[in-house]
Protein backbone atom coordinates (compact mmCIF):
# COMPACT_ATOMS: atom_id res chain seq x y z
CA UNK A 1 0.00 0.00 0.00
CA UNK A 2 1.12 3.27 -0.51
CA UNK A 3 2.03 5.88 2.10
CA UNK A 4 0.38 8.90 2.34
CA UNK A 5 0.60 11.31 -0.77
CA UNK A 6 0.47 15.27 -0.88
CA UNK A 7 0.11 17.33 -3.91
CA UNK A 8 1.87 19.52 -5.00
CA UNK A 9 5.35 19.08 -3.43
CA UNK A 10 5.68 22.91 -3.83
CA UNK A 11 4.03 26.16 -4.25
CA UNK A 12 5.02 29.28 -4.53
CA UNK A 13 2.51 31.74 -4.87
CA UNK A 14 1.38 35.52 -4.36
CA UNK A 15 0.04 37.19 -1.23
CA UNK A 16 -3.90 37.48 -1.42
CA UNK A 17 -3.90 34.35 -3.64
CA UNK A 18 -5.97 31.10 -2.79
CA UNK A 19 -3.76 28.37 -2.11
CA UNK A 20 -4.81 24.25 -2.16
CA UNK A 21 -2.94 21.65 -0.46
CA UNK A 22 -4.00 18.23 -1.20
CA UNK A 23 -3.73 15.03 0.78
CA UNK A 24 -4.47 11.50 0.31
CA UNK A 25 -4.28 9.03 3.11
CA UNK A 26 -3.50 5.46 3.42
CA UNK A 27 -6.63 3.43 3.50
CA UNK A 28 -7.46 1.82 6.01
CA UNK A 29 -6.59 5.02 8.39
CA UNK A 30 -9.57 6.32 9.90
CA UNK A 31 -7.82 9.53 11.59
CA UNK A 32 -6.20 12.27 9.56
CA UNK A 33 -4.28 15.48 10.42
CA UNK A 34 -3.02 18.26 9.00
CA UNK A 35 0.21 20.08 10.33
CA UNK A 36 2.34 23.01 9.98
CA UNK A 37 6.09 23.30 10.27
CA UNK A 38 7.93 26.31 10.73
CA UNK A 39 11.70 26.87 12.37
CA UNK A 40 9.92 29.37 14.79
CA UNK A 41 6.93 27.20 15.89
CA UNK A 42 7.76 24.07 15.43
CA UNK A 43 5.61 20.89 14.12
CA UNK A 44 2.07 22.28 15.24
CA UNK A 45 -1.35 20.47 14.54
CA UNK A 46 -3.97 22.28 12.79
CA UNK A 47 -7.14 20.02 12.46
CA UNK A 48 -7.81 16.61 12.46
CA UNK A 49 -10.62 14.29 11.01
CA UNK A 50 -12.17 10.86 12.29
CA UNK A 51 -13.70 8.81 9.47
CA UNK A 52 -14.23 12.08 7.16
CA UNK A 53 -16.19 14.07 9.62
CA UNK A 54 -13.97 17.16 11.59
CA UNK A 55 -13.10 16.60 15.58
CA UNK A 56 -10.79 19.30 16.59
CA UNK A 57 -9.76 22.32 14.54
CA UNK A 58 -8.64 24.42 17.57
CA UNK A 59 -5.36 24.76 15.57
CA UNK A 60 -6.31 26.72 12.63
CA UNK A 61 -5.13 29.92 12.91
CA UNK A 62 -7.49 32.03 11.65
CA UNK A 63 -10.57 31.89 9.11
CA UNK A 64 -8.54 31.80 6.25
CA UNK A 65 -7.52 28.25 6.44
CA UNK A 66 -10.21 25.43 5.65
CA UNK A 67 -10.43 21.85 5.58
CA UNK A 68 -11.80 19.22 4.09
CA UNK A 69 -12.36 15.68 3.79
CA UNK A 70 -14.86 14.75 1.78
CA UNK A 71 -14.27 10.66 1.30
CA UNK A 72 -11.72 8.74 3.06
CA UNK A 73 -9.56 8.96 0.74
CA UNK A 74 -9.25 12.50 -0.27
CA UNK A 75 -8.34 15.39 2.01
CA UNK A 76 -7.84 19.45 1.07
CA UNK A 77 -6.24 22.47 3.38
CA UNK A 78 -7.25 25.44 1.64
CA UNK A 79 -5.97 29.44 2.33
CA UNK A 80 -7.70 32.00 0.89
CA UNK A 81 -6.30 34.90 0.96
CA UNK A 82 -2.97 33.82 1.46
CA UNK A 83 -0.17 35.45 3.15
CA UNK A 84 3.31 35.82 3.28
CA UNK A 85 3.31 34.13 7.20
CA UNK A 86 1.89 31.28 6.16
CA UNK A 87 5.04 30.13 4.47
CA UNK A 88 5.26 26.55 5.89
CA UNK A 89 5.70 22.90 5.12
CA UNK A 90 2.79 21.64 5.70
CA UNK A 91 2.19 18.18 6.49
CA UNK A 92 -0.56 15.54 6.39
CA UNK A 93 -0.33 12.41 8.48
CA UNK A 94 -2.92 9.52 8.89
CA UNK A 95 -3.68 7.86 12.06
CA UNK A 96 -4.31 4.73 13.63
CA UNK A 97 -6.23 5.10 16.76
CA UNK A 98 -5.45 1.48 18.32
CA UNK A 99 -1.92 2.41 18.92
CA UNK A 100 -2.05 6.58 18.21
CA UNK A 101 0.73 6.10 15.32
CA UNK A 102 0.95 8.64 12.85
CA UNK A 103 2.52 8.27 9.62
CA UNK A 104 3.45 11.62 7.40
CA UNK A 105 3.33 12.48 3.46
CA UNK A 106 6.49 14.00 2.54
CA UNK A 107 5.25 17.46 2.97
CA UNK A 108 4.27 20.97 1.00
CA UNK A 109 6.77 23.48 0.79
CA UNK A 110 4.74 27.35 0.85
CA UNK A 111 6.46 29.58 0.02
CA UNK A 112 4.14 33.24 -0.17
CA UNK A 113 5.74 35.91 -1.81
CA UNK B 1 5.14 26.59 29.65
CA UNK B 2 5.39 24.41 26.53
CA UNK B 3 3.64 21.25 26.77
CA UNK B 4 6.45 19.18 25.84
CA UNK B 5 10.10 20.20 25.96
CA UNK B 6 13.19 19.08 24.34
CA UNK B 7 16.58 20.54 24.53
CA UNK B 8 16.93 21.86 21.02
CA UNK B 9 20.61 20.62 20.90
CA UNK B 10 22.02 20.71 18.87
CA UNK B 11 23.84 17.39 20.43
CA UNK B 12 26.92 16.11 19.05
CA UNK B 13 28.46 12.23 19.64
CA UNK B 14 31.14 10.57 17.98
CA UNK B 15 30.53 7.38 15.53
CA UNK B 16 29.85 4.57 17.54
CA UNK B 17 28.91 6.47 21.12
CA UNK B 18 25.82 6.33 22.77
CA UNK B 19 23.53 9.48 21.94
CA UNK B 20 20.96 10.47 24.43
CA UNK B 21 17.60 12.19 24.05
CA UNK B 22 15.20 14.04 26.42
CA UNK B 23 11.77 15.16 26.70
CA UNK B 24 9.88 16.33 29.60
CA UNK B 25 5.53 16.70 28.97
CA UNK B 26 3.06 18.57 31.38
CA UNK B 27 0.11 16.99 30.75
CA UNK B 28 -0.22 13.89 33.21
CA UNK B 29 -2.96 11.92 31.65
CA UNK B 30 -0.78 10.97 28.47
CA UNK B 31 -1.03 7.80 27.59
CA UNK B 32 1.26 7.23 24.46
CA UNK B 33 4.45 8.60 23.56
CA UNK B 34 6.39 8.34 20.28
CA UNK B 35 9.75 9.38 19.30
CA UNK B 36 10.44 10.47 15.40
CA UNK B 37 13.23 11.65 13.32
CA UNK B 38 13.21 13.87 10.72
CA UNK B 39 16.12 14.14 8.13
CA UNK B 40 16.44 17.76 6.80
CA UNK B 41 13.77 18.13 3.97
CA UNK B 42 11.89 15.10 4.67
CA UNK B 43 9.32 14.41 6.63
CA UNK B 44 9.12 12.89 10.12
CA UNK B 45 9.24 8.99 10.43
CA UNK B 46 8.32 7.21 13.50
CA UNK B 47 11.40 5.04 15.58
CA UNK B 48 9.67 4.04 18.76
CA UNK B 49 6.39 4.30 20.10
CA UNK B 50 5.93 3.55 24.40
CA UNK B 51 3.15 3.55 26.30
CA UNK B 52 3.87 1.82 29.59
CA UNK B 53 6.66 2.85 32.05
CA UNK B 54 9.92 1.08 32.11
CA UNK B 55 12.12 0.37 28.76
CA UNK B 56 11.47 -0.40 25.22
CA UNK B 57 14.40 -2.01 23.02
CA UNK B 58 14.00 -2.00 19.26
CA UNK B 59 17.25 -3.02 17.73
CA UNK B 60 20.23 0.16 18.24
CA UNK B 61 17.06 2.44 20.08
CA UNK B 62 15.97 1.91 23.40
CA UNK B 63 13.14 4.75 24.53
CA UNK B 64 12.57 4.99 28.30
CA UNK B 65 9.42 6.16 30.23
CA UNK B 66 9.08 7.05 33.97
CA UNK B 67 5.26 8.78 33.84
CA UNK B 68 5.69 10.01 37.76
CA UNK B 69 8.13 11.89 36.98
CA UNK B 70 6.50 13.22 32.86
CA UNK B 71 9.83 11.97 31.35
CA UNK B 72 10.69 10.09 27.95
CA UNK B 73 14.14 9.29 26.98
CA UNK B 74 15.59 8.08 23.79
CA UNK B 75 18.86 6.15 23.58
CA UNK B 76 21.03 5.26 20.46
CA UNK B 77 23.48 2.77 20.75
CA UNK B 78 26.57 2.45 18.32
CA UNK B 79 25.52 5.64 16.93
CA UNK B 80 26.27 6.06 13.50
CA UNK B 81 26.48 9.29 10.98
CA UNK B 82 23.47 8.28 9.29
CA UNK B 83 21.68 8.59 12.67
CA UNK B 84 22.31 12.23 12.35
CA UNK B 85 19.06 14.19 12.18
CA UNK B 86 16.69 16.21 14.33
CA UNK B 87 14.53 13.92 16.84
CA UNK B 88 11.31 14.86 17.61
CA UNK B 89 9.33 13.74 21.11
CA UNK B 90 5.13 13.61 20.68
CA UNK B 91 3.15 12.68 23.58
CA UNK B 92 -0.84 12.07 23.20
CA UNK B 93 -3.21 14.24 24.72
CA UNK B 94 -6.55 14.30 23.20
CA UNK B 95 -4.80 14.82 20.12
CA UNK B 96 -0.65 14.64 19.61
CA UNK B 97 1.68 17.06 20.76
CA UNK B 98 5.25 17.34 19.07
CA UNK B 99 8.56 19.09 20.98
CA UNK B 100 10.79 21.45 18.88
CA UNK B 101 13.10 18.23 18.31
CA UNK B 102 16.76 17.89 19.53
CA UNK B 103 19.49 18.27 16.38
CA UNK B 104 21.81 15.19 17.03
CA UNK B 105 24.97 15.25 15.13
CA UNK B 106 27.30 12.02 14.61
CA UNK B 107 30.83 12.77 13.47
CA UNK B 108 32.48 10.34 12.00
Amino acid sequence: DAGVIQSPRHEVTEMGQEVTLRCKPISGHDYLFWYRQTMMRGLELLIYFNNNVPIDDSGMPEDRFSAKMPNASFSTLKIQPSEPRDSAVYFCAAGDRATDTQYFGPGTRLTVL
Amino acid sequence: QKEVEQNSGPLSVPEGAIASLNCTYSDRVSQSFFWYRQYSGKSPELIMSIYSNGDKEDGRFTAQLNKASQYVSLLIRDSQPSDSATYLCAVNYNDMRFGAGTRLTVKP
